[in-house]
């Protein structure tokens, strides 16, 4: 398994300012990805970000208004910018371990409330 | 593209009672996973089913992959008030490059002691 932690857990933001949320892993891990789940909705996918190159953005999601680092193979930030509060959401960060199977952990999630 | 679709949206039932949730795909899966979300908390793997007709039980849980992998159920017998949260399916398309996959919309359970 992997232990995944995220910062900040929650945050209020007001429009037009941008958030980094960070997301940390125990291990050494390739496929990271990031998702939104707004309140009562499901798991919607931002991007997939794997060490070595650029991320790999889902329709709909543009790298200009989330920006993501994959520095190493534990540690990626996910950036959301230019925010509105349409972009209130929860923002969770997920992992798959290398060799193993597919499945997914998930980070503890960052809630964040737009202004 | 993909879709997932998951029914019902919402079951209440008393303590003691079965549940199950429903999951289709649109395309052909490799592989489906079930993920249980607690109230306030994130997603957390139950199990993964591969094979075509492949059924897996964890205690009280049983899943049901279709034989055209394009179908999967969670069925609970006798419900318990721990089993209170959402149940998401994921499914990973057949020709998914990457670990991709796509959440269907999530049942929720509630349970009445």
């Amino acid at each position: 398994s992997a232990v995944i932690s995220q910062k900040p857990s929650r945050d209020i933001c007001q429009r037009g300012t941008s958030l980094t949320i960070q997301c940390q892993v125990d291990s050494q891990v390739t496929m990271m990805f990031w998702y939104r789940q707004q309140p009562g909705q499901s798991l919607t996918l931002i991007a997939t970000a794997n060490q070595g190159s650029e991320a790999t953005y889902e329709s709909g999601f543009v790298i200009d208004k989330f920006p993501i680092s994959r520095p190493n193979l534990t540690f990626s930030t996910l950036t959301v910018s230019n925010m509105s509060p349409e972009d209130s959401s929860i923002y969770l960060c997920s992992v798959e371990l290398t060799g193993g199977p597919n499945e997914q952990f998930f980070g503890p999630g960052t809630r964040l409330t737009v202004l | 593209g993909q879709q997932v679709m998951q029914i019902p949206q919402y079951q209440h039932v008393q303590e003691g009672e079965d549940f199950t949730t429903y999951c289709n795909s649109s395309t052909t899966l490799s592989n489906i996973q079930w993920y249980k979300q607690r109230p306030g908390g994130h997603p957390v793997f139950l199990i993964q089913l591969v094979k075509s007709g492949e059924v897996k039980k964890q205690k009280r849980l049983t899943f049901q992959f279709g034989e055209a992998k394009k179908n999967s159920s969670l069925h609970i017998t006798a419900t318990q008030t721990t089993d209170v949260g959402t149940y998401f399916c994921a499914g990973a398309d057949l020709y998914n490059q990457g670990g991709k996959l796509i959440f269907g919309q999530g049942t929720e359970l509630s349970v009445k002691p």
